[in-house]
């Protein structure tokens, strides 16, 4: 079966700088990465998606990036705010959206 | 519109006893899935229904674990009797298809 990996697991960074979180995995038939952001006490909710015919895509601050080639994926926020902070979860599907394998999570702080 | 609705929040139990969880999907969503996040850990699917109908239980530890979704709306997922491995936070979630998940606030349990 697939397996997501996801690095790191825990990142600070300063507001209004960048944060990279980065994602591999091992199945080349997952065609679909979305991302999710848990905050404390609440379930993940979706931020981003991309399937794998495109190699980037933005919304706002969040981009994320797929290297099929290489088989990782990443999501990129640019000028974090406190707001930002949350664990971050990347998943890998197959076509038929059956079954999403989720990374092990990315506990993200951003200091004021 | 509204999103997907857990019941209880928390729960605290014994070891060996029983316990059931309760969640509402959204309207109009004809897949429903129980995940199981145990702390520090990314979701990991317990069972997928569409409808009223299984679609995947390979994960569910069907010694202890069972779920229902009658009339293919509500479903409950009961565990008896408890582990303390069981302590985790027990995130329901609904899609249209089988396409992103929306998922609810889970239901956080402890067993002592």
């Amino acid at each position: 079966g697939e397996n997501v990996e996801q690095h790191p697991s825990t990142l600070s960074v300063q507001e209004g700088d960048s944060a990279v979180i980065k994602c591999t995995y091992s199945d080349s038939a997952s065609n679909y990465f979305p991302w999710y952001k848990q905050e404390l006490g609440k379930g993940p909710q979706l931020i981003i998606d991309i399937r794998s015919n495109v190699g980037e895509k933005k919304d706002q601050r969040i981009a994320v990036t797929l290297n099929k080639t290489a088989k990782h994926f990443s999501l990129h926020i640019t000028e974090t705010q406190p707001e930002d902070s949350a664990v971050y979860f990347c998943a890998a599907s197959n076509d038929n959206f059956n079954k999403f394998y989720f990374g092990s999570g990315t506990k993200l702080n951003v200091k004021p | 519109e509204a999103g997907v609705a857990q019941s209880p929040r928390y729960k605290i139990i014994e070891k060996r006893q029983s316990v059931a969880f309760w969640c509402n999907p959204i309207s109009g969503h004809a897949t429903l899935y129980w995940y199981q996040q145990i702390l520090g850990q990314g979701p990991k699917l317990l069972i997928q229904f569409q409808n009223n109908g299984v679609v995947d239980d390979s994960q569910l530890p069907k010694d202890r674990f069972s779920a229902e979704r009658l009339k293919g709306v509500d479903s409950t997922l009961k565990i008896q009797p408890a582990k303390l491995e069981d302590s985790a936070v027990y995130l329901c979630a609904s899609s249209l298809g089988t396409g992103g998940r929306n998922f609810g606030p889970g239901t956080r349990l402890t067993v002592l």
